[in-house]
């Protein structure tokens, strides 16, 4: 089955740690984002690439750093200098095509500071 | 700048009602628009899109059109289902660009 994971599930950290979200996609696609979500206040793109070994910051990149060393994978770090990393951290991928626009997106990472 | 506003949630519903979602978008150039929809604890899956005015998207008995003279993109749905009780984001895709910029959602629950 063609997909994105992501794992794990559920993340737990205490404050003053960095931490890594794994995600993989085998559908091929080009591109792959980040987004953070917080109750009432929808998605919020934290970063993106659009090829391999280049990414782009959105519009929440402070205190996240991701890589791109291959297609199907594009990790996330959440460093000790984001303020409030709290939040349910999704990951999408599409086709890079330039229109139509179709993401897909991964089960969800919840990441809770302690 | 591109932005999308939704409907303020939460919306509650009998089973067998009809649905209306309001979305209403500012753009510049000609976006892509959708409909995405989560059920709790999950990903987001696409429910929709339209890609040019006058376009409608529809799936499982839901259905939007874009209407560029109102820049609106509402969902609709004429008999919900309690397994349709989900949070439901309008999102568009800037002409050209690979970026989605989403609403803030609006909460649906349907009852028996």
């Amino acid at each position: 089955d063609g997909g994105i994971t992501q794992s794990p599930k559920y993340l737990f950290r205490k404050e003053g740690q960095n931490v890594t979200l794994s995600c993989e996609q085998n559908l091929n696609h080009d591109a792959m984002y980040w987004y953070r979500q917080d109750p009432g206040q929808g998605l919020r793109l934290i970063y993106y690439s659009q090829i391999v070994n280049d990414f782009q910051k959105g519009d929440i990149a402070e205190g996240y750093s991701v890589s791109r060393e291959k297609k199907e994978s594009f990790p996330l770090t959440v460093t000790s200098a984001q303020k409030n990393p709290t939040a349910f951290y999704l990951c999408a991928s599409s086709m890079f095509s330039g229109v139509n626009n179709e993401q897909f997106f991964g089960p969800g990472t919840r990441l809770t500071v302690l | 700048g591109n932005s999308v506003t939704q409907m303020e949630g939460p919306v509650t519903l009998s089973e067998e009602a009809f649905l209306t979602i309001n979305c209403t978008y500012t753009a510049t150039g000609y976006p892509s628009l959708f409909w995405y929809v989560q059920y709790p604890g999950e990903g987001l899956q696409l429910l929709l899109k339209a890609t040019k005015a006058d376009d409608k998207g529809s799936n499982k008995g839901f259905e939007a059109t874009y209407r560029k003279e109102t820049t609106s993109f509402h969902l609709e749905k004429g008999s919900v289902q309690v397994s349709d009780s989900a949070v439901y984001f309008c999102a568009l895709s800037p002409g050209g660009s690979e970026k989605l910029v989403f609403g803030k959602g609006t909460k649906l629950t349907v009852n028996p």
